[in-house]
């Protein structure tokens, strides 16, 4: 499976934007690139997910570099409830019929100060 | 409910003992996949399930664990003779669709303590 790079930390100011960086040189052409977070005893949920274009929902927007070997995940406004392990994974654009798990690495922990 | 149910919540067993997780998934979701996420670590596959076919089972760490998803909607992870290295928070996830590009959504976990 491609991988991921995140950095394990990251510290952001209430009400600031917050870029969360992942690199992912090895990604194929077919790689979907998708975002989770994981709130404090809580289960992952669902962030963003994008392709080729940057990607904009409700959550959060995702700009991807041109040659898609990275990322970022864009919080416009964290607020305290942001703080949560992020993590960036990639997902094959198609159904493989067996490995389809999503597969988490370490992720970054945000942490936002009030 | 309208999000993915997991039972219990908290689960203590005494090494040694056999124990079963339940997962609720969203109704007419055909994807089900458990993960297995230990203290401070990212969530690890275990399973996944397509309707009531297990067609991955590569993470599961040993013949002591066991799952099934009978008529294609509740799915059971039971483990047998616990072992202290099996403790670590359980998650059950869904999607609707059979694509990897499908939005997944998870229970809150079931955080099994073996002593």
């Amino acid at each position: 499976d491609a991988k991921t790079t995140q950095p394990n930390s990251m510290e952001s100011n209430e009400e600031e934007p917050v870029h969360l960086p992942c690199n992912h040189s090895t990604i194929s052409g077919t790689d979907y690139i998708h975002w989770y977070r994981q709130l404090p005893s809580q289960g992952p949920e669902y962030v963003i997910h994008g392709l080729t274009s940057n990607v904009n929902n409700r959550m959060a927007s995702l700009a991807i570099a041109e040659d898609r070997k990275s990322s970022t995940l864009i919080l416009h406004r964290a607020t305290l409830r942001d703080a949560a392990v992020y993590y960036c994974i990639l997902r094959a654009g198609y159904s493989g019929g067996g490995a389809d798990g999503l597969t988490f690495g370490k992720g970054t922990h945000l942490i936002i100060q009030p | 409910g309208a999000g993915v149910s997991q039972s219990p919540r908290y689960k203590v067993a005494k090494r040694g003992q056999d124990v079963a997780l339940r997962c609720d998934p969203i109704s007419g979701h055909v994807s089900l996949f458990w993960y297995q996420q230990a203290l401070g670590q990212g969530p690890e596959f275990l399973t996944y399930f397509q309707n009531e076919a297990q067609l991955d089972k590569s993470g599961l760490p040993s013949d002591r664990f066991f799952a099934e998803r009978p008529e294609g909607s509740v799915s059971t992870l039971k483990i047998q003779r616990t072992q202290q290295e099996d403790s670590a928070v359980y998650l059950c996830a869904s999607s609707l669709a059979p694509y990897p590009r499908a939005e997944a959504f998870f229970g809150q976990g079931t955080r099994l303590t073996v002593v």
